[in-house]
């Protein structure tokens, strides 16, 4: 079945140390990105990307890393300068990237808590 | 601007009862788009519907209906006789034919808890 794969499901870091998380789909979407959930505040655009080699910052970039060297996959970075990491990511694709009317298909989130 | 705002935050119900979860939302594009997403304990959104801005027929599957008013700038959505499997956080979205890059605009979510 197609889908979205994020790994781990929970994820575990200390302060001061960088950390990917990973975002799989095999829905030939071109488009992907990356939203992070924290109670009370819905869900908040970090990055996206409409083709490979190719990515934007969304509203809160900051503190954060992606690479799309492959159309299926999408990484994020979590870097120590993200001072506020621990919250619940969730990565989503569409098929066009300006014309996502057909709506998103969501993974099932990494939920990060920093130790 | 397009903004989407539902004021609810959390609604407990008791199972069988009727809810109807409220969203209102901004926009200047004249084609545009309405979503609602429900999101299990589980964590993944499961898309629920889309309507577009030309349609503006109510719509029901099941137990499920939703109300799209153009002149009121509200997609609101019922749960009829509700389920314990219907305790989720429910999400309105809006996605604008003109958009690029950030193509959703999520509302805040509203918390439903039915209660047995």
């Amino acid at each position: 079945d197609g889908g979205i794969t994020q790994s781990p499901k929970y994820l575990f870091r200390k302060e001061g140390q960088n950390v990917t998380l990973s975002c799989e789909q095999n829905l030939n979407h071109d488009a992907m990105y990356w939203y992070r959930q924290d109670p009370g505040q819905g869900l908040r655009l970090i990055y996206y990307s409409q083709i490979v080699n190719d990515f934007q910052k969304g509203d809160i970039a900051e503190g954060y890393s992606v690479s799309r060297e492959k159309k299926e996959s999408f990484p994020l970075t979590v870097t120590s300068a993200q001072k506020n990491p621990t919250a619940f990511y969730l990565c989503a694709s569409s098929i066009e990237g300006t014309r996502a009317h057909r709506g998103y298909t969501f993974g099932s989130g990494t939920r990060l808590t920093v130790v | 601007a397009q903004k989407v705002t539902q004021a609810q935050t959390e609604i407990s119900v008791v199972e069988k009862e009727d809810v109807t979860l409220d969203c209102v939302y901004e926009t200047r594009d004249t084609t545009y788009y309405l979503f609602w997403y429900k999101q299990p304990p589980s964590g993944e959104l499961v898309f629920l519907i889309r309507r577009n801005s030309f349609d503006e027929q109510n719509e029901i599957s099941g137990r499920y209906s939703w109300n799209f008013q153009k002149s009121t700038s509200s997609f609101n959505f019922t749960i009829t006789a509700s389920q314990v499997v219907d305790s989720a956080v429910y999400f309105c979205a809006l996605s604008g034919l003109s958009n690029t890059g950030n193509q959703f605009y999520f509302g805040t979510g509203t918390s439903l808890t039915v209660i047995p």
